[in-house]
């Protein structure tokens, strides 16, 4: 069965520190692994997937197939990352399983 | 680009009513919108798949006949609460591909702002 498995509800982390939220999956294909951010009082949106490669706000996220992992990792937080992220992993062509969501808190 | 409007954003009802849920999407065709619901500090949970132009596909043990999904456009579908009752109270989003099949776009989804039922 396919499962995507935030085990932080929150993390709380001071300004300028190192941020990795983890998301661990389970999945019997290829995965097709997304992060997805919600700030306060706006709706969810896309913040990067794996096939991109690329960096966004300074997050990046890899997939480990061993690990069967996708942490999402930013070097240094700034206090505008505060927010509620989730991990979703595409299964059956078009439809997305989300994990339980880590609300990031950053602090000065 | 690539936005997603859903009306109402916030819902009362009384017990027993039908409550319907629009999602546009207003610069793009979406074939396939997805409605999902959200219980608080939960994640989401797909309810089903709603495809332009012909029945949704629903998620296993979510009611067909509770939830009635219409996709009669390629820019709308609609989500209709039948005899709601409080246990149905919940946030409802829906979202849609940014992209057709094959693009760099299609595995992409655009929310929308989410509506929120209190069934009283």
């Amino acid at each position: 069965a396919q499962r995507v498995t935030q085990p932080e509800k929150l993390l709380s982390v001071f300004k300028g520190a190192p941020v990795e939220l983890k998301c661990n999956y389970s999945y019997s294909g290829s995965p097709e692994l997304f992060w997805y951010v919600q700030y306060s009082r706006q709706r969810l949106q896309l913040l990067l997937r794996h096939i991109s490669r690329e960096s966004i706000k300074g997050f990046t996220a890899d997939l480990n197939k061993g690990e069967t992992s996708f942490h999402l990792k930013k070097p240094f937080a700034q206090e505008e990352d505060s927010a509620m992220y989730y991990c979703a992993l595409l299964r059956g062509g078009n439809k997305l399983t989300f994990g339980t969501g880590t609300q990031l808190k950053v602090e000065l | 680009g690539a936005v997603v409007s859903q009306h109402p954003s916030w819902v009362i009802c009384k017990s027993g009513t039908s409550v319907k849920i629009e999602c546009r999407s207003l610069d793009f065709q979406a074939t396939t919108m997805f409605w999902y619901r959200q219980f608080p500090k939960q994640s989401l949970m797909l309810m089903a798949t709603s495809n332009e132009g012909s029945k949704a596909t629903y998620e296993q043990g979510v009611e067909k006949d509770k939830f009635l999904i219409n996709h009669a456009s390629l820019t709308l579908s609609t989500l209709t609460v039948t005899s709601a009752h409080p246990e149905d109270s919940s946030f409802y989003i829906c979202s849609a591909n940014r992209g057709p099949p094959g693009s760099s776009g299609a595995n992409v989804l655009t929310f929308g702002a989410g509506s929120r039922l209190t069934v009283l």
